[in-house]
């Protein structure tokens, strides 16, 4: 079985300032990890997925993660927060192949002028 | 590529009526999709897995004879919500798992909000 944990539910930046967005998984076999940003009233975009090859996967926007098996972390970082990314970030696991995503709770992203 | 969209974006309706959301995968053919449901505020709750030519699969929890899916093609789903209450509006997201290519990831629908009177 897997899950996922985001720790936060809400995170407040400073525009320009460092964005990371925690996630830690729980998987009984090597999993695949998401992370998806949703604005308001729309469906999901993908981010950016580590699928077992780089353990630091780049993504879209600036945005990047490193998988840390040792942690079971997936956090999510931005070195510079821009006011457009302010909306709502989901991490996910699968074990692949067609199965079944399971979704953390969300972390709502505030970036402050 | 790999693009799902779904229909309608957004529908009211009254108390008592039925209504169908359409997802389609545009590009690419889909075995497997899923339905989700999504309270304001919170995450994606799964509904359903839907394989085309089978019955669908549904989570603990969720009526089958209310929320009745379709997966007539491999590139077709829909999802009936079958007499309508206000406790069924909600944002609704179904997502696609291509036949072919990368099939350990799925593309989401840009979702439908319904709302029940």
């Amino acid at each position: 079985a897997q899950s996922v944990t985001q720790l936060g539910s809400h995170v407040s930046v400073s525009e320009g300032a460092l964005v990371l967005l925690r996630c830690n998984y729980s998987s009984s076999v090597p999993p695949y990890l998401f992370w998806y940003v949703q604005y308001p009233n729309q469906g999901l975009q993908l981010l950016l997925k580590y699928t077992s090859a780089a353990t630091l996967v780049k993504g879209i926007n600036g945005f990047e993660a490193e998988f840390k098996k040792s942690e079971t972390s997936f956090h999510l970082t931005k070195p510079s927060a821009h006011m457009s990314d302010a909306a709502e970030y989901f991490c996910a696991v699968t074990a692949g192949t067609g199965n079944q995503f399971y979704f953390g709770t969300g972390t709502s992203l505030t970036v402050i002028p | 590529g790999a693009v799902v969209s779904q229909h309608p974006s957004r529908v009211i309706c009254k108390s008592g009526t039925s209504v169908k959301i359409e997802c389609r995968s545009l590009d690419f053919q889909a075995t497997t999709m899923f339905w989700y449901r999504q309270f304001p505020k919170q995450s994606l709750m799964l509904m359903a897995t839907s394989n085309e030519g089978s019955k669908a699969t549904y989570e603990q929890g969720v009526e089958k004879d209310k929320f009745l899916i379709n997966h007539a093609s491999l590139t077709l789903s829909t999802l009936t919500v079958t007499s309508a209450h206000p406790e069924d509006s909600s944002f609704y997201i179904c997502s696609a798992v291509p036949l072919l290519g990368t099939r350990n990831e799925q593309f989401f629908g840009p979702g439908t909000r319904l709302t029940v009177l």
